[in-house]
């Protein structure tokens, strides 16, 4: 089974500061596919960046880049010139693909001060 | 526009009654899932389904059922087996094997009273 562990409960930053967040996830499968999902107060939850396991080079979207270390099984999400609109919860999530089960972490919290 | 709607965005429900909760969307995805959300416990999955009338469990799937008799709607009954129901609900599809991008609704706070 796969399991996605965010270890952080909440962060904190200045705005227009740079923030990471942290994600380690556990699968034996090679192939596989990692979100980030960013949940702001109205609860709707959206897609910020993916990654897929194959690609080598890391993910980017703008102001949001991720650190994918493979062999570490770490996905960590880098949030650059953080803004107030920034402020959300924060979801890893691992999908094999093929419609399986998308398994998220338990989120963190980010919270970035004016 | 497409997307995915739940209705409704809150309900209330007496102790030992049933209660649905729809799910529809109009993205012509073929999976689609349910997912609890609680304080400090993320996201966790009840149920999903790959395609039309095939469905399986997630990992707190108890107290729960639901159907997939149309591509488009995904239905969730909170039956009187569910010790602790309050919480909040959101649905999610995915369009395919290539691209994997969850869509979710605007979820259902539902609570017990």
């Amino acid at each position: 089974a796969q399991t996605v562990t965010q270890s952080q409960p909440e962060m904190s930053v200045q705005e227009a500061e740079t923030v990471t967040l942290s994600c380690t996830y556990d699968t034996s499968e090679n192939n596989y596919y990692l979100f980030w999902y960013k949940q702001p107060p109205s609860r709707q939850m959206i897609l910020v960046i993916r990654q897929e396991a194959y690609k080598q080079q890391n993910a980017t979207e703008n102001r949001f880049s991720v650190n994918f270390q493979k062999a570490a099984k770490s996905f960590s999400l880098k949030i650059s010139d953080s803004q107030l609109g920034d402020t959300a919860m924060y979801f890893c999530a691992f999908d094999l693909g093929a419609n399986s089960k998308l398994t998220f972490g338990k989120g963190i919290t980010l919270s970035v001060r004016p | 526009d497409g997307g995915i709607t739940q209705s409704p965005k809150y309900l209330f429900r007496k102790e030992g009654q049933n209660v649905t909760l729809s799910c529809e969307q109009n993205l012509n995805h073929d999976a689609m899932y349910w997912y609890r959300q609680d304080p400090g416990q993320g996201l966790r999955l009840i149920y999903y389904s790959q395609i039309v009338n095939d469905f399986q469990k997630g990992d707190i799937a108890e107290g729960y059922s639901v159907s997939r008799e149309k591509k488009e709607s995904f239905p969730l009954t909170v039956t009187s087996a569910q010790k602790n129901p309050t919480a909040f609900y959101l649905c999610a599809s995915i369009e395919s094997v290539v691209n994997t991008e969850a869509f979710f609704g605007q979820g259902t706070r539902l609570t017990v009273v």
